[in-house]
C-alpha cells in the first residue's frame, strides 16, 4: 500500500517562472492539503482540496493555486516565482474533512529552489 | 490570533533519559493540538494529539500535557532512544471544527541524543 507520493523530489527554477508540483494521496484517501516549509521553520498551510474543490486556504497570495483530479491526486501551481518561494512543499492526505491528526499522512515533499 | 511557538529551538538529551519538549500557544480558543516528529528528508509524522477537554494523554513512550490556564503544551518522551532524534513540532487546529483540516505548526525543536 503506497503512502503519499510527491513529484518531483527536487526542482530548480528561476525568478518569474511557473512551477507545478504533484501529489498522489495514500490509497483510500480523498482529501489533499498542501504546506510550505521554509528552511528551519514549521510547515505553513497553503490550501486543502476535497471533492475537487478548494475547501480552506491559508494566508498565501493568488500566485499559489491548485487542482484536484477525479482520482484524488492534486497539483500545486505557483506563478511568477520569487526567491522567497524556495522551500519544501509538503502534501498531506486524509479521508474527508473531519479526521484528526492521526488520520493525516504527509508525503516526503518537493524541494523547490528559486534562483 | 493563531500562533503556536516553542520555548527552545534545540534540546540535547542523554540516551535513556526522559525528554520534555515545551510549546506555548496564543489562541485561547484552540481546541485541538497535535505533536509531530520530522526526520531529515521526510514529512512530519503524527505522534500524539490531545483535545482541549483533556489535560493529559499517553501513548507508547510519549505523554502530552495540556495546561489551558497558561496556554502551554508539552511532549514527554520516556527513555529517549537514538531513533528519537528529529525535529518536533507542536501544532494546533486552525479550522472551525476539531479536526486536522487546517493545521497551524510551530517553529520546531530539534532533539539530539547523546550516547
Amino acid at each position: 500500500d503506497a503512502g503519499v507520493t510527491q513529484s518531483p523530489t527536487h526542482l530548480i527554477k528561476t525568478r518569474g517562472q511557473q512551477v507545478t508540483l504533484r501529489c498522489s494521496p495514500k490509497s483510500g484517501h480523498d482529501t489533499v492539503s498542501w504546506y510550505q516549509q521554509a528552511l528551519g521553520q514549521g510547515p505553513q498551510f497553503i490550501f486543502q482540496y476535497y471533492e475537487e474543490e478548494e475547501r480552506q486556504r491559508g494566508n498565501f497570495p493568488d500566485r499559489f493555486s491548485g487542482h484536484q483530479f477525479p482520482n484524488y491526486s492534486s497539483e500545486l501551481n505557483v506563478n511568477a516565482l520569487l526567491l522567497g518561494d524556495s522551500a519544501l512543499y509538503l502534501c498531506a492526505s486524509s479521508v474527508g474533512l473531519a479526521g484528526g491528526g492521526d488520520t493525516q499522512y504527509f508525503g516526503p515533499g518537493t524541494r523547490l529552489t528559486v534562483l | 490570533g493563531e500562533s503556536v511557538g516553542l520555548h527552545l529551538p534545540t534540546l540535547s538529551v542523554q540516551e535513556g533519559d526522559n525528554s520534555i519538549i515545551n510549546c506555548a500557544y496564543s489562541n485561547s480558543a484552540s481546541d485541538y493540538f497535535i505533536w509531530y516528529k520530522q526526520e531529515s528528508g521526510k514529512g512530519p509524522q503524527f505522534i500524539i494529539d490531545i483535545r482541549s477537554n483533556m489535560d493529559k494523554r499517553q501513548g507508547q513512550r510519549v505523554t502530552v500535557l495540556l495546561n489551558k490556564t497558561v496556554k502551554h503544551l508539552s511532549l514527554q518522551i520516556a527513555a529517549t532512544q537514538p531513533g528519537d532524534s528529529a525535529v518536533y513540532f507542536c501544532a494546533e487546529n486552525g479550522a472551525q471544527d476539531s479536526s486536522a483540516s487546517k493545521i497551524i505548526f510551530g517553529s520546531g525543536t530539534r532533539l539530539s541524543i547523546r550516547p
